[in-house]
């Protein structure tokens, strides 16, 4: 157990919808990263969050948006759901901005 | 364009054999990752290396800096190690500070 907490395990919706992934990271861990695995496209860096603000991003597409909030867990929100938004949806932890990585068991998305 | 590009795509062995996965990247990094994901979806963190060598049990991670380049050893491989071994770097400077970028994984199989 990684400490890092995903919600939902597994989301089937339909195109156009509009989904909301959780992520709680590990006690004391102030930065939370997600990322995208795609049968094609391996695993994409999507964005991160340190202590509440973005610090990188990455090729996250304008539909999808997240925060990290003040009791330092994330949300991450897909929107216009299309079906190359597919994927299994990471998310990890780290104490501080580039450290060791704490990863949750994932959040897979099947949009019909 | 900041790559990583790892080495082989695929891998089978003989349980017992040394095996070693390879890891090249394009520009400098802060750090380096190396992670497991076993079939199901879960991604272990297995090391994070800035420099030189590292070990854990049967498995050792050593990064060459100058020459850009990290290497994953298992000894004595066993038909549990069978997993995908992915290679992660977090980019040191520029545009792309902070970005996380992974290689394309090596598929492991080992056979009793």
């Amino acid at each position: 157990d990684s400490g890092v907490t995903q919600t939902p395990k597994h989301l089937i919706t339909a195109t156009g919808q509009r989904v909301t992934l959780r992520c709680s990271p590990r006690s004391g861990d102030l930065s939370v990263y997600w990322y995208q695995q795609s049968l094609d496209q391996g695993l994409q860096f999507l964005i991160q969050y340190y202590n509440g603000e973005e610090r990188a991003k990455g090729n996250i597409l304008e539909r999808f948006s997240a925060q990290q909030f003040p009791d330092l867990h994330s949300e991450l929100n897909l929107s216009s759901l299309e079906l190359g938004d597919s994927a299994l949806y990471f998310c990890a932890s780290s104490v501080g901005q580039n450290g060791e990585l704490f990863f949750g068991e994932g959040s897979r998305l099947t949009v019909l | 364009k900041n790559e990583v590009e790892q080495s082989p795509q695929n891998l089978t062995a003989q349980e017992g054999e040394f095996i070693t996965i390879n890891c090249s990247y394009s520009v400098g990094i802060s750090a380096l990752h190396w992670l497991q994901q076993h079939p199901g979806g879960g991604i272990v963190s297995l090391f994070m290396l800035s420099s030189g060598k590292k070990k854990h049990g049967r498995l050792i991670a050593t990064i060459n800096i100058q020459e850009k380049h990290s290497s994953l050893h298992i000894t004595a491989s066993h038909p549990r190690d069978s997993a995908v071994y992915i290679c992660a770097v977090f980019w040191a400077g520029g545009t792309s500070y902070g970005k996380l970028t992974f290689g394309q994984g090596t598929i492991l199989t080992v056979h009793p």
